[in-house]
């Protein structure tokens, strides 16, 4: 089975610190996808990546960014916390070419204070 | 622009009985279409994945069907348990390179025990 583990289940953090938000596939998926999920707005895509060090913008990038080093690992980044970024976090990885969907992690829910 | 509408956005009923869970598309230019649960404040679990040219997909009590042309797919649940109680997400993948997909924003069920 795939397996996408997220590095914090709940995160809470102060406003204006910088926050690392780790995700890992040990499946050898080629896209990785990292999603925020608030009520009444359903799940909005932020980054995705097709390869490694590749990335790009999703529906919603501002105030982020990513790092893909590795094929199985994908970091998103606030690089200076706000209130209106506490949400849901939910990665994601798929094979590609759409033979199997998309893989989802637990999410981390992250409260900036 | 695709867009992913999943009517009712909530829905009670009683154990035991059989329901329909509804999701449309605008574009039926989609590689495939899936279906997700995701129990509160967890992530997301897929349930079935339908191609483009399939017509349905069944898993246990579950069955998805696809109606391409008129941009509608059914998630159907047989003899509905209190476990059931879940919201239900359906995503559709865009006829493109990229392996993006297009989130309705669920519809979150009740079994009455």
């Amino acid at each position: 089975d795939v397996k996408v583990t997220q590095s914090s289940r709940y995160l809470v953090k102060r406003t204006g610190e910088k926050v690392f938000l780790e995700c890992v596939q040990d499946m050898d998926h080629e896209n990785m996808f990292w999603y925020r999920q608030d009520p009444g707005l359903g799940l909005r895509l932020i980054y995705f990546s097709y390869d490694v060090k590749m990335k790009e913008k999703g529906d919603i990038p501002e105030g982020y960014s990513v790092s893909r080093e590795k094929k199985e690992r994908f970091s998103l980044i606030l690089e200076s916390a706000s209130t209106n970024q506490t949400s849901m976090y939910l990665c994601a990885s798929s094979l590609g070419a759409g033979i199997q969907g998309q893989y989802f992690g637990p999410g981390t829910r992250l409260t900036v204070t | 622009k695709q867009e992913v509408t999943q009517i009712p956005a909530a829905l009670s009923v009683p154990e035991g009985e059989n329901l329909v869970l509804n999701c449309s598309f605008t574009d039926s230019a989609i590689y495939n279409l899936q279906w997700f649960r995701q129990d509160p404040g967890k992530g997301l679990t897929s349930l079935l994945l339908i191609q483009s040219s399939q017509r349905e997909q069944t898993s246990g009590r579950l069955n998805a069907s696809l109606d391409k042309s008129s941009g509608r797919s059914t998630l159907y649940i047989a003899a509905s348990q209190p476990g059931d109680s879940a919201t239900y997400l359906c995503a559709v993948r865009r006829m493109n390179r990229d392996d993006k997909i297009i989130f309705g924003k669920g519809t979150r069920l009740h079994i009455l025990p």
